[in-house]
């Protein structure tokens, strides 16, 4: 049963600190989301790669959020510095562009938290 | 204004019976229609397509309607497990979605 994953689960961290979020997308996939989800706004769209390539990071705060993927197996999502209007769900979402692209199979999430 | 709406809710409703949740988009360029569940601290994920025509899954059944841009989900017989969040999606047809907030559903014994 092919799954996204994401690493850590969890992650406690004091303002000013550098915050690090990974992704391995389910194989075969070249198109890999980043989504924030906050209760506030919902699930907003950070970023998103076709073929590793970055296709749109409009939605990223440019200062302090990046977004990479380093090989077709690894995306990560990276703050810094970190802010305690950070703290959210930070998902990870992939799918096969082309065939159902509308279906994306989400990872369990990064919980955030910036005290 | 958020592209696409729903009420959050909740909406409580007891075991058997049949409920409904609209939601509205104001994007006319969106082409597809999706409704996703996400389960309590749990990722999203793809419940069913949504329609003009209309689109039955067993016991739920989704309706675009495109002249008035709103979307529905109707759920008969509702099962203690269907208590979730039900977010619609829309999507302009170049991969990304544009997600509402969702409305929660609960459905007690």
């Amino acid at each position: 049963d092919a799954r996204v994953t994401q690493t850590p689960r969890h992650k406690v961290t004091e303002m000013g600190q550098e915050v690090t979020m990974r992704c391995q997308p389910i194989l075969g996939h070249n198109t890999v989301f980043w989504y924030r989800q906050t209760m506030m706004q919902g699930l907003e769209l950070l970023a998103y790669f076709r073929n590793r390539a970055p296709l749109d990071d409009s939605g990223m705060p440019k200062d302090r959020f990046s977004a990479e993927m380093p090989d077709a197996t690894l995306a990560t999502l990276k703050i810094q510095p970190s802010e305690p209007r950070d703290s959210a769900v930070y998902f990870c979402a992939s799918t096969e562009s082309g065939a159902r692209s509308y279906e994306q199979y989400f990872g369990p999430g990064t919980r955030l938290t910036v005290t | 204004r958020k592209e696409v709406e729903q009420d959050p809710g909740p909406f409580n409703v007891p075991e058997g019976a049949t409920v409904a949740f609209n939601c509205t988009y104001s994007n006319s360029a969106s082409q597809s229609f999706f409704w996703y569940r996400q389960d309590c601290r749990k990722e999203p994920k793809l419940l069913m397509s949504v329609y003009s025509s209309g689109n039955e899954d067993g016991r739920f059944t989704a309706q675009l309607n495109r002249a008035s841009q709103y979307i529905s989900l109707l759920i008969r017989d509702s099962k203690l497990s269907d208590s979730a969040t039900y977010l619609c999606v829309g999507s302009s047809g170049y991969s990304t979605l544009t997600f509402g907030k969702g409305t929660m559903l609960l459905v007690s014994p």
